[in-house]
């Protein structure tokens, strides 16, 4: 069963940028792989910040940016700010159909 | 404005019986797949089921195969998940979710589902 990985936490400096990736168990995660963003604030349904790779969702502010970095996918965010204090959860396809979560990284801006 | 709007969660025990619905609007809801996604106390997204726009297709977890049935009135614009046998492991909130190509483009709040004796 394919696994999709994912930091549990990190840790940002209000302003700073960060990175935050996502990978697979067995494989390296490609754009055929249609990686997506999601963050989660505490107590809030999650909100789609990014699909296929790097496009930003609706309303989504520039700050926020995906790509494949070496054999993950990433999401990175420019100018790091306190209300981006969530989790995040990427999601990846990993063939015959199936699409799978990664198991969320807990951003701390601090 | 896209609306998912859940409701039917509550305290049930195991063994037992909920039907959640979801309440659509905001866009052609017989177009779109879909989905039941699930959050339990304190975990990560688990992706529960999906159905087509049509109704033709259904997908399961493995772990509610059998005991859950997901379903929808298009007429009514709404979504369904029946969920029978309940165990302490399906409590969780419950997330009516929309798809759209290669993504989960909108979520409803939630309901949350308490299962225990």
């Amino acid at each position: 069963q394919t696994v999709v990985t994912q930091k549990p936490s990190f840790s940002v400096s209000p302003g700073g940028t960060l990175t935050l990736t996502c990978g697979l168990s067995s494989g390296s995660v490609s754009t055929t792989n249609y990686p997506s963003w999601y963050q989660q604030t505490p107590g809030q349904a999650p909100r789609t910040l990014i699909y296929t790779t790097n496009t930003r969702s609706s309303g989504v502010p520039d700050r926020f940016s995906g790509s494949i970095l070496g054999n993950e996918a990433a999401l990175t965010i420019t100018g790091a700010q306190a209300d981006d204090e969530s989790d995040y959860y990427c999601l990846l396809y990993v063939g015959y159909g199936n699409w799978v979560f990664g198991g969320g990284t807990k951003l701390t801006v601090l | 404005e896209v609306q998912l709007v859940e409701s039917g969660g509550g305290l049930v025990q195991p063994g037992g019986s909920l039907r959640l619905s979801c309440a659509a609007s905001g866009f052609t809801f017989s177009s779109y797949w879909m989905n039941w996604i699930r959050q339990a106390p304190g975990k990560g997204l688990e992706w529960v089921a999906k159905i087509k726009g049509d109704g033709s297709e259904k997908y399961y977890v493995d772990s509610v195969r059998g005991r859950f049935t997901i379903s929808r009135d298009n007429a009514k614009n709404s979504l369904y998940l029946q969920m029978n046998s309940l165990r302490a492991e399906d409590a969780a909130v419950y997330y009516c979710v929309k798809w759209r190509e290669a993504c989960f483009d909108y979520w409803g709040q939630g309901t949350l589902v308490t299962v225990s004796a």
